[in-house]
């Protein structure tokens, strides 16, 4: 199936811990994002990769750092996990050009 | 900077009435307009997209129209149905910009 699809979907966590949700698409899109979706379900971009590159970083912790080993591949790595981190994170990609996004079915993160 | 705004944020209707979903966004330099699906708990569902050279798309019973000089899109529903429940986004890319700025969403609820 062609998708875009991260894992995993649940991720409970104690604070301080640090962890990674993995991202793949493959659609073959040049660009892939990471967003994140609070608690009043408003989505909120957090980084854009396009052909491996960042070209957006809103402004986000510092604890929050994306890596992409391909154009296929986004990771987002959380160190020193915090209450306030709990949220949905959602992977997306898209073509350049007037195309539009596919998102991944999302990954709660819960910190306790 | 770019806002979108939803309006409105609920809406509960009879099954089998048709409705509208209202989107507006502040920047009209858009490549295109998008709407999506959320059902609770899950990812999000692209519904439509609509290049900013488009006026209306059409999907089954969801027809989205696009009017770029007013800065405003439309959802229309034809015959909801309760499966139709979900939260509705709504979003578009800036000129030049790879982000996605969204609504915060309308909730549909269809009462059978």
């Amino acid at each position: 199936d062609t998708a875009v699809s991260q894992t995993p979907k649940y991720l409970v966590t104690q604070m301080g811990n640090d962890k990674s949700i993995k991202c793949e698409q493959n659609l073959g899109h040049d660009t892939m994002y990471w967003y994140k979706q609070d608690s009043k379900k408003f989505l909120k971009i957090m980084f854009s990769y396009n052909n491996k590159e960042l070209i957006i970083n809103e402004t986000v912790p510092n604890r929050f750092s994306p890596k992409s080993p391909d154009k296929a591949h986004l990771n987002l790595h959380i160190n020193s996990l915090e209450l306030g981190d709990s949220a949905v994170y959602f992977c997306a990609s898209s073509q350049e050009g007037a195309h539009g996004y596919t998102f991944g079915s999302g990954t709660r993160l819960t910190v306790v | 900077k770019q806002e979108v705004t939803q309006i409105p944020a609920a809406l509960s209707v009879p099954e089998g009435e048709n409705l509208v979903l209202n989107c507006s966004f502040t920047d009209s330099a858009i490549y295109n307009l998008q709407w999506f699906r959320q059902d609770p708990g899950k990812g999000l569902t692209s519904l439509l997209l609509i290049q900013s050279s488009q006026r209306e798309q059409t999907s089954g019973r969801l027809n989205a129209s696009l009017d770029k000089s007013s800065g405003r899109s439309t959802l229309y529903i034809a015959a909801s149905q309760p499966g139709d429940s979900a939260t509705y986004l709504c979003a578009v890319p800036g000129a030049g910009s790879y982000q996605l700025t969204f609504g915060k969403g309308t909730k549909l609820s269809v009462i059978p």
